[in-house]
């Protein structure tokens, strides 16, 4: 399947400070990408979908101001959460969907590594 | 609105066949999606039916009845490393809605 991977794998940071977390599809174009956050033993709670070259989509009760988006290009998307707080802590997922699986309208969404962010 | 169930934890013997169910309350979808993500790690995908009836892929199943509303994720010949957290995914408008997930405990 395709490759996407996400730097840093893992993040401490103190209360206050911003954190970038990069997500990169690595062997194909992906013109969507979406940023999960996942709290221990739940499931998976889409932020945003990031379409390169335009706004983010926030989900819901998600703040734009704080968890900034940018899909510079196809194959990279970037997460900032800024003014990172204890709360924020948690477990960072971005995936990709890639346009060459499956038929046209089937969702199939490869998943970069995570990123642990503790915020101390 | 959109909402998937399905079981919190399902326990099974290794070697044995387990089902992992999965409800789903929607106005129009795709597609069900299967997703493994063992624990730490990010998810992987498994299987996808956009049709009704069985897809299969080596040991794992999975189903879709459109008119129930209604999947399953069949796992066969259990393996200690198939112990992880099963989510079922809607596939509706280019956005996947995820259920709670299934933690499979698996037993020697």
């Amino acid at each position: 399947g395709a490759v996407v991977s996400q730097h840093p794998s893992r993040v401490i940071c103190k209360s206050g400070t911003s954190v970038k977390i990069e997500c990169r599809s690595l062997d194909f174009q992906a013109t969507t990408m979406f940023w999960y956050r996942q709290f221990p033993k739940q499931s998976l709670m889409l932020m945003a979908t990031s379409n390169e070259g335009s706004k983010a989509t926030y989900e819901q009760g998600v703040e734009k101001d704080k968890f900034l988006i940018n899909h510079a290009s196809l194959t990279l998307s970037t997460l900032t959460v800024t003014s990172a707080h204890p709360e924020d802590s948690s477990f960072y997922i971005c995936s990709a969907r890639d346009p060459r699986a499956g038929s046209f309208y089937q969702e199939t969404q490869y998943f970069g590594p995570g990123t642990r962010l503790l915020v101390l | 609105g959109q909402s998937l169930e399905q079981p919190s934890e399902v326990t099974a013997v290794e070697g044995a066949i387990v089902q992992i169910n999965c409800t789903y309350q929607t106005s129009g979808f795709y597609g069900l999606s299967w997703y493994q993500q063992h624990d730490g790690g990010a998810p992987t995908f498994l299987s996808y039916n956009a049709l009704d009836g069985l897809e299969e892929t080596g040991r794992f199943s999975s189903f879709l009845s459109r008119s129930d509303s209604y999947g399953y994720l069949l796992l066969q010949e259990l393996q200690m490393k198939d112990s992880a957290s099963y989510f079922c995914a809607l596939d509706s408008n280019y956005q996947l809605i995820w259920g709670a997930g299934t933690k499979l405990i698996i037993k020697p």
